[in-house]
């Protein structure tokens, strides 16, 4: 299968604990984002790489959110201090910037439940 | 303040006929519109998509109107099938920030055979 994946698919944690989330992009794609989904709501953005460049963080994004890109391959989102509302569905997607019409390709999503 | 609605929740068809979903936005930096299909369990999946300089974009059964004037997309599909019952996120986009999306938060569509 070469779309993109994202691992874990499922996260239950207790509050005030750390994850972590990968996100695998299609291969030849340069570009990777991240959204969150709440229950009810369509995706919101949190931040975007061009390779291992982060290029856009949302105010979503609070200092308890970092996001990485080590070598424009792989991401990883990690939430510090987990809380209750950060209970969603976290997506990821990957796009060739290949001019205004791209496409973004999306992976299944992370969801998360905060106890 | 919501840049991107979909006024209904959800919408149900009679599979063969006419599905119509509607999105409103009202950033006037958005010039570029797209919808993505979502199943359970599945990310968001690219369906069609038009541009500001275009009032329709047709797509085998899939057809995107824009209204510019009235802010207003819509979303047509025809003959609906059973297949096509998901969720439809409509999204816009400025054309210069290509791959910052804003997302309504869907409509929920059911084609019952």
């Amino acid at each position: 299968d070469t779309g993109v994946s994202q691992d874990p698919r499922h996260k239950i944690t207790k509050r005030g604990q750390n994850v972590t989330f990968r996100c695998d992009p299609i291969s030849e794609h340069n570009r990777l984002y991240w959204y969150r989904q709440t229950l009810g709501q369509g995706p919101e953005f949190l931040t975007y790489f061009q390779n291992e460049a982060q290029l856009e963080k949302s105010r979503l994004l609070s200092d308890r959110f970092s996001a990485e890109r080590p070598k424009g391959s792989f991401s990883t989102l990690e939430i510090q201090r987990t809380e209750q509302g950060d209970s969603a569905m976290y997506l990821c997607a990957s796009s060739l910037a290949d001019g205004p019409q791209e496409t973004q390709y999306f992976g299944p999503g992370t969801r998360l439940l905060v106890l | 303040d919501q840049q991107v609605k979909q006024n209904s929740p959800s919408l149900s068809v009679q599979e063969g006929r006419i599905s119509i979903l509607n999105c409103d936005y009202t950033n006037s930096m958005f010039d570029y519109f797209l919808w993505y299909k979502k199943y359970p369990a599945e990310g968001p999946t690219f369906l069609i998509s038009i541009s500001s300089i275009k009032d329709k974009n047709e797509d085998g059964r899939f057809t995107v109107f824009l209204n510019k004037s009235a802010k207003h997309l819509s979303l047509h599909i025809v003959p609906s099938q059973p297949g096509d019952s998901a969720v439809y996120f409509c999204a816009a986009r400025p054309y210069t920030n290509a791959g910052k999306s804003t997302f309504g938060d869907g409509t929920t569509l059911t084609v019952k055979p």
